[in-house]
């Protein structure tokens, strides 16, 4: 079945530093991948989504890009904030099938 | 999207119920539930009222969409390996693509 590989944490940064979640799936078909971000106590609430391959999704400075070729899907920011600190899924939806990644644990120290 | 209750304690044996509700006229429901290092499993979804189907770990759980806006699960006898953090979503289409689930806030259950 499809599944979903994200790069363990937990991911400890300095403030402005580089980010990089990786990323991979396996899907039999055409999935929309996502990013979505879980702050402590709360649920998950989407970061950014892409539905095609080389589609790029974006927000709040974060990016990821929709890799056919590789089945990747790795989130990147250019300059972290401590407000970034939370808990990130890689996710892919296929029809009504949704899968999850792990979580990676980010944490940014001022 | 809420849930209720919260957080739940219960024993080993027990039969429980926890309600999600969304009003935002959303055709699909689902229930996952999150453990430490394995992020969020589908048990059950619904593409419409009346209308059910099982996940990827739907074992010793059960679901129920009487209404459009509410998602019943059910543990008809909970037992200590389904302690974990429950999580609602729901979305406007089953099938179109890319739509975005909205979560609720969880529910911590504890069997003990």
């Amino acid at each position: 079945g499809d599944s979903v590989t994200q790069m363990e944490g937990p991911v400890t940064l300095s403030e402005e530093a580089f980010l990089t979640i990786n990323c991979t799936y396996t899907a039999t078909g055409y999935p929309s991948l996502f990013w979505y971000v879980q702050y402590p106590g709360e649920g998950l609430q989407l970061l950014l989504k892409a539905t095609k391959a080389d589609d790029k999704g974006s927000n709040k400075g974060f990016e990821a890009t929709y890799r056919k070729e590789t089945t990747s899907f790795h989130l990147e920011k250019g300059s972290v904030q401590v407000s970034d600190s939370a808990v990130y899924f890689c996710a892919l939806r296929d029809n009504n099938d949704m899968r999850f990644g792990a979580g990676t644990r980010l944490t940014v120290k001022p | 999207v809420t849930q209720n209750p919260r957080y739940l304690i219960t024993v080993t044996g027990k039969k429980l119920t926890v309600t999600c509700s969304q009003n935002m006229n959303h055709e699909y429901m689902s229930w996952y539930r999150q453990d430490p290092g394995m992020g969020l499993r589908l048990i059950h979804y619904s593409v419409g009222e009346g209308t059910t189907a099982k996940g990827e770990v739907p074992d010793g759980y059960n679901v129920s969409r009487l209404k459009k806006q509410n998602f019943l699960l059910g543990l008809e006898s909970a037992a200590p390996s389904q302690t974990s953090v429950y999580f609602c979503a729901s979305s406007y289409r089953p099938h179109r693509i890319g739509d975005e689930q909205y979560f609720g806030p969880g529910t911590r259950l504890t069997v003990t």
